[in-house]
């Protein structure tokens, strides 16, 4: 089966550290993908969305993600962390044969920032 | 944009008892999606609507749940008899009809069973 998967439920770095949250999907035609934040109690707010125009997409907050299709990869990075990027961080995947908008999501990466 | 409303944020119910869970989607969209949010799992997908049809239910989805949007606008989620594992984070998320748009989500409604 299709799947989107984070690798690593926790990282931890320290404040103006590059953050990097690992995202790989299984899918032999590469799907839309989206990454999530998450802050406790709330819902998901969209950080970034590739949909094949640019394989560097910039997003909200200074995050950005590379698309990778020989790696299967849509990494999230930021090159210097900050104390409110803590939260949860989602990556999706619109994947390919689902209905239409249907999102199939990784596990979660909680992202810690330390002073 | 008002951005997505679900109401209520919180419900605490003994098990077996029926609830209920509105979302009020952006107002332009179309679509509305309800997904269901475990502790330290990432949410799953339930339903989907475009306009009032529902178009695709999850297994997920038991003889106990049941999603509507009457006019297209707003929707419901009704959990009947409901049982210990109902408990979780219940999202709503809208999106607009055009080409591979992303969803906009709610706060969400976050059950617990007693």
């Amino acid at each position: 089966a299709q799947s989107v998967t984070q690798l690593g439920s926790h990282v931890s770095v320290s404040e103006g550290a590059l953050v990097l949250l690992r995202c790989n999907y299984s899918s032999s035609v590469p799907p839309y993908l989206f990454w999530y934040v998450q802050y406790p109690n709330q819902g998901l707010q969209l950080l970034l969305k590739y949909t094949s125009a640019a394989t560097l997409v910039k997003g909200i907050n200074g995050f950005e993600a590379e698309f990778k299709k020989s790696e299967t990869s849509f990494h999230l990075t930021k090159p210097s962390a900050h104390m409110s990027d803590a939260a949860e961080y989602f990556c999706a995947g619109e994947l390919v044969g689902t209905s239409y908008g249907k999102l199939t999501f990784g596990q979660g990466t909680i992202l810690t920032v330390h002073p | 944009d008002t951005g997505v409303s679900q109401n209520p944020r919180h419900k605490i119910t003994k098990r077996g008892q029926n609830v209920t869970f509105r979302c009020d989607p952006i107002s332009e969209h179309n679509r509305l999606y309800w997904y269901r949010q475990t502790l330290g799992q990432g949410p799953e997908f339930l339903t989907y609507f475009q306009n009032e049809a529902q178009l695709e239910k999850s297994r997920l989805l038991s003889d106990r749940f049941s999603a509507e949007r009457p006019k297209g606008s707003f929707s419901t989620l009704e959990i009947q008899r409901t049982e210990q594992g109902d408990s979780a984070m219940y999202l709503c998320a809208s999106s607009s009809g055009s080409g591979h748009q992303p969803q906009h989500f709610g706060d969400g409604t976050r059950l617990s069973i007693l």
